[in-house]
This record gives C-alpha cells, sequence and structure tokens, in this order.
C-alpha cells in the first residue's frame, strides 16, 4: 500500500530564505509525483508535475526533483516571500490509477 | 474561466439531511474524480469516473454515499442520512484522458459542515 509522507508538518522561516520541503513515499512504482499548495479553506493548485522518467522541473523561484528508486522528492523554495504561506502538498499516482496525497507541509513566511 | 468549478462552496446541514453537490469539470476532460479532505489531512481518492463509467468507488465511499456523471460531463456527489464525520471539503478534479500520467486539475472544493 502505497504511504506518502512529508517532513517538515510544519516550518516557519524570515523572509528571503530559501528552504527545501521533503517527501517520501514507499512504493516507486508511480507514473508520476506532483506538488501542490493550498490556502487556507480553499481548493489545491498545482505546482509542479514530474513525469517517473524526469527527475526534477522548475517554475519561477521553484524546483522539485525526484529520485524514484529511493522514493523521495524535494521542493526547493528560492528567496521565500510572505505569499509563499501555505499549505504544500505532495503526491504521487499509482499504476493503479489512483492519486495518494502526504498530510502536507504548513509553511509561514515570516515577514 | 474555463477551470473546474464546483457548487456550492459551502453547505451547513443538520445531521441526517441529505446533500448534493455539483462539478464541472474541464470541457472534453474524460475523467472525473471524487476526493474528500478532513482537518489536517491530505486529500483522500473516493472514486472516479470515464466519461459516464464510474470505475472504481473507494472503502470509504459508504452506501449512504452515492456519485454520477449521466453525460460524461458534469457530476453529483450525493450524501444521504448526512452524519458529523462527513464534515470535510469535497474536492473534485479532472483530466483530459484515460492516460494515467496526465495532471488532474482541481476545483475550489465544497466545504461540507454537519451540526
Amino acid at each position: 500500500k502505497q504511504e506518502v509522507t512529508q517532513i517538515p508538518a510544519a516550518l516557519s522561516v524570515p523572509e528571503g530564505e530559501n528552504l527545501v520541503l521533503n517527501c517520501s513515499f514507499t512504493d516507486s512504482a508511480i507514473y508520476n509525483l506532483q506538488w501542490f499548495r493550498q490556502d487556507p479553506g480553499k481548493g489545491l493548485t498545482s505546482l509542479l508535475l514530474i513525469q517517473s522518467s524526469q527527475r526534477e522541473q522548475t517554475s519561477g523561484r521553484l524546483n522539485a526533483s525526484l529520485d524514484k528508486s529511493s522514493g523521495r522528492s524535494t521542493l526547493y523554495i528560492a528567496a521565500s516571500q510572505p505569499g509563499d504561506s501555505a499549505t504544500y502538498l505532495c503526491a504521487v499516482t499509482n499504476r493503479d490509477d489512483k492519486i495518494i496525497f502526504g498530510k502536507g507541509t504548513r509553511l509561514h513566511i515570516l515577514p | 474561466d474555463t477551470g473546474v468549478s464546483q457548487n456550492p462552496r459551502h453547505k451547513i446541514t443538520k445531521r441526517g439531511q441529505n446533500v448534493t453537490f455539483r462539478c464541472d469539470p474541464i470541457s472534453e476532460h474524460n475523467r472525473l474524480y471524487w476526493y474528500r479532505q478532513t482537518l489536517g489531512q491530505g486529500p483522500e481518492f473516493l472514486t472516479y469516473f470515464q466519461n459516464e463509467a464510474q470505475l472504481e468507488k473507494s472503502r470509504l465511499l459508504s452506501d449512504r454515499f452515492s456519485a454520477e456523471r449521466p453525460k460524461g460531463s458534469f457530476s453529483t456527489l450525493e450524501i444521504q442520512r448526512t452524519e458529523q464525520g462527513d464534515s470535510a471539503m469535497y474536492l473534485c478534479a479532472s483530466s483530459p484522458s484515460a492516460l494515467s500520467y496526465n495532471e488532474q486539475f482541481f476545483g475550489p472544493g465544497t466545504r461540507l459542515t454537519v451540526l
């Protein structure tokens, strides 16, 4: 059974710092891995999608890596801003077509 | 706006009442998914459709829950005899084809509160 774990559960960093969010999964037989952002009480915004054959994806200040063999992904946020404060969710798409989510990392950027 | 839309955005109901939510996927997206998210947790898969066919249902989907996608376009999720444990955010997502590696696009969700 696929399990997705995100560490840390919560993180506070001063504005301007670079930071890394971690995600691990137990079954490497995945189609892809996605990172989402969720603001309080809102839906999900897809940030980056990495196909299983890819190693990383970049969008602006965000960079996501995927090491399928070790079951790990990281989301790197450069030059953090207060507007980056949100919950970040990692999710993998299994070979049985299901998406399994982690519980998320609550990020707070201190002005 | 051509994204996934969900209605209503918020629903407050009394225990024992029936509620129905609607999801309109991105036009021509064949796959439609329903998820449930409780406080402090990630979303959990409930069910999905390929066009009008419901292909899989999670064990989370008790017999009080039913989902339909009658014409392969919009979908409804009905909860009968609501319980306080049904309080959650219900999220809908769609993807463009049967290919599992396609990205799912999420709607804003419907937040259900059962009193």
